[in-house]
């Protein structure tokens, strides 16, 4: 599996963009990334997932670096309610890893 | 459409006793995850099911963990016996079948063993 690297923790301000960076140096050309998110004492769940475009959803946006070796995952408008641990996740099948995850934190 | 239920959502044993966890994923859904999240960790895979046959079960601890999928709907974790560092959030997800594609989580069963 490519190995990802997250910042361990941010703020941000409630009603701005959220941007979270992953570096996936090592991954493969048929290695997609997925992102999750984890907010208190619920499972995972799922945001987006992408393999070389850009991705939008009514959730976020994925933006992947031409070199595929990043991406951003954007949170357009962040609201109190996604103060959670996100997950950045490269995987070629089935069987997502969760690392540890950037814990993010929205401030009013 | 409805969520991945699980039961119970909070469960205390002591140790050496044995419990077992019940998942319902999402109609339709053939493949089924169960996940172990100890406390300030990512969640790690134990086992997949496809249908109701054993997918990947590589990482159960087989000494004392089993899961069955029976008729591929619902699905039972068993712990027997346990450890207190089985102490763990056991969350199950399903998804439509394989490939890149997002799977739904329940909320989990948050296990103490004291």
């Amino acid at each position: 599996d490519a190995k990802t690297t997250q910042p361990t923790s941010m703020d941000c301000a409630e009603g701005r963009a959220a941007n979270l960076p992953c570096n996936h140096s090592t991954i493969s050309g048929n290695e997609y990334v997925y992102w999750y998110r984890q907010i208190h004492s619920q499972g995972p769940q799922y945001i987006i997932h992408g393999l070389k475009n850009n991705e939008t959803n009514e959730m976020a946006s994925l933006i992947i670096t031409e070199d595929r070796k990043s991406s951003t995952l954007i949170l357009p408008h962040a609201t109190l309610r996604d103060t959670a641990v996100y997950y950045c996740i490269v995987r070629a099948d089935y069987k997502l890893s969760f690392g540890a995850g950037t814990t993010v934190t929205v401030r009013a | 459409e409805a969520g991945v239920a699980q039961s119970p959502r909070y469960k205390i044993i002591e140790k050496r006793q044995s419990v077992a966890f019940w998942c319902n994923p999402i109609s339709g859904h053939a493949t089924l995850y169960w996940y172990q999240q100890i406390l300030g960790q990512g969640p790690k895979l134990l086992i997949q099911f496809q249908n109701n046959g054993v997918v990947d079960d590589s990482q159960l601890p087989k000494d004392r963990f089993s899961a069955e999928r029976l008729k591929g709907v619902d699905s039972t974790l068993k712990i027997q016996p346990a450890k207190l560092e089985d102490s763990a959030v056991y969350l199950c997800a399903s998804s439509r079948g394989q490939g890149p594609i997002g799977y739904t989580f329940g909320s989990g069963t948050r296990l103490t063993v004291v």
